[in-house]
């Protein structure tokens, strides 16, 4: 089956650091990706998706600038996390699909990544 | 605005059957996921409805109502392994998946 990879899977930093999330897709090629953020006993938010090679999408109310996506290659995303703060601190989480955006193919979920700021 | 209900918490008995609801109001639907997500975990794929009707797939079954905007997921037999948070989600007229906050299932033995 699809597999994708997220690391680190957990990382605590100090507060005005920068931390990048990879995200893997590790036996296809993902057109799209998508990144999550899920905070304690609510439900994800989406933050943004992503198509390889080009811009992405962000959300309303997601910092463009904050949170950096790169979507180099059709196996690897990442999201940068830049001057994180204590409220940054979340669990998230990317998926990948090896359709355009247009359609739905399923999604499949990385493990997620825990990040702490202190 | 888009919405989707369901309950925040269960609890059922473990070799027993518990329903989770799934209420939706969306801005068009292109389908119903169920994922299952343990805790600290992503979630995994459970089930994907787009006509109405029951689909079963082993212990878990799902049912779909587009003229309600109602969904159940049914689980029997449950084990304790069953412990999680379920999770609805709608695709919308976008092809943008919008999610429920997830229902915490307790298992007691």
């Amino acid at each position: 089956g699809a597999v994708v990879s997220q690391h680190p899977s957990r990382v605590i930093c100090k507060s005005g650091t920068s931390v990048k999330i990879e995200c893997r897709s590790l036996d296809f090629q993902a057109t799209t990706m998508f990144w999550y953020r899920q905070f304690p006993k609510q439900s994800l938010m989406l933050m943004a998706t992503s198509n390889e090679g080009s811009k992405a999408t962000y959300e309303q109310g997601v910092e463009k600038d904050k949170f950096l996506i790169n979507h180099a290659s059709l196996t690897l995303s990442t999201l940068t996390v830049t001057s994180a703060h204590p409220e940054d601190s979340s669990f998230y989480i990317c998926s990948a699909t090896n359709g355009d955006s247009g359609s739905y193919n399923e999604q499949f979920f990385g493990p997620g990544t825990r990040l702490t700021v202190l | 605005g888009q919405n989707i209900d369901q309950p925040t918490e269960m609890t059922a008995t473990e070799g027993a059957i518990v329903q989770i609801n799934c209420t939706y109001q969306t801005s068009g639907f292109n389908g119903l996921f169920w994922y299952q997500q343990h805790a600290g975990e992503a979630p995994t794929f459970l089930s994907y409805n787009v006509l109405d009707g029951l689909e079963e797939k082993g212990r878990f079954s799902s049912f779909l109502s587009r003229s309600k905007g109602y969904s159940y997921l049914l689980l029997k037999e449950l084990q304790m392994k069953d412990s999680a948070s379920y999770l609805c989600a709608v695709l919308d007229s976008n092809y943008q998946l919008i999610w429920g906050a997830g229902t915490k299932l307790i298992i007691k033995p």
